[in-house]
């Protein structure tokens, strides 16, 4: 089993729609929890971080369920330029700052 | 700002070939990262380094080698490169968590 595993898509949606993504996690002991935005053949860069009490950035939602072990990132109003890949990002409890990256969920927005 | 600096950008390796790759950050982090990226597979951890002159292994060390001499710079090397080592190579540097990451090096072994 993947410590993280994501549906990786794609999800091809009209500009406008709300799409979801969901992720869930292995390590119970996981202390801290991120979404990444990864363009085509680009570096990943920090959407936002993952608070338990869930958070709100403009457009995007991030949830965190830790009986579930489960992390979600809804955005509203999908415009072009959100066309990415979204990574869900997990830090495992005593691991020296590392980060564990699942393998990415692909939205296409389409005008 | 540079921020991360990785360099080659782009570089085609015969199998046996020897390489190193330079990543280089201007803010001040402790913590400096290698990761590869192959499709299908998300970001892996090669090695990672806490500090000048320390390194670590991570999950997919075997084949490369890694030297944090200066706090900014942390090398990767192959030694023998092989076709199981094409990818994409991001380094990435952290003050905390989050990392800030470089734009990529795309290395193909023949």
């Amino acid at each position: 089993r993947k410590e993280v595993e994501q549906d990786p898509g794609p999800f091809n949606v009209p500009e406008g729609a709300t799409v979801a993504f969901n992720c869930t996690y292995s390590n119970s002991a996981s202390q801290s929890f991120f979404w990444y935005r990864q363009d085509c053949r680009k570096e990943p860069k920090l959407l936002m971080s993952v608070y338990s009490s869930g958070n709100e950035d403009g457009r995007f939602t991030a949830q965190l369920n830790r009986a579930s072990q489960y992390i979600s990132l809804l955005i509203r109003d999908s415009k072009l330029s959100d066309s990415a890949t979204y990574l869900c990002v997990v830090n495992p409890s005593g691991s020296a700052r590392q980060l564990t990256f699942g393998s990415g969920t692909q939205l296409t927005v389409l005008p | 700002n540079a921020g991360v600096t990785q360099t080659p950008k782009f570089r085609v390796l015969k199998t046996g070939q020897s390489m190193t790759l330079l990543c280089a950050q201007d803010m001040n982090h402790e913590y400096m990262y290698w990761y590869r990226q192959d499709p299908g597979m998300g970001l892996r951890l090669i090695h990672y380094s806490v500090g000048e002159g320390t390194t670590a292994k991570g999950e997919v060390p075997d084949g490369y080698n890694v030297s944090r001499l200066k706090k900014q710079n942390f090398l990767l090397g192959l030694e023998s490169a092989a076709p199981s080592q094409t990818s994409v190579y991001f380094c990435a540097s952290s003050p905390s968590i989050g990392h800030a990451f470089g734009s990529g090096t795309r290395l193909t072994v023949v």
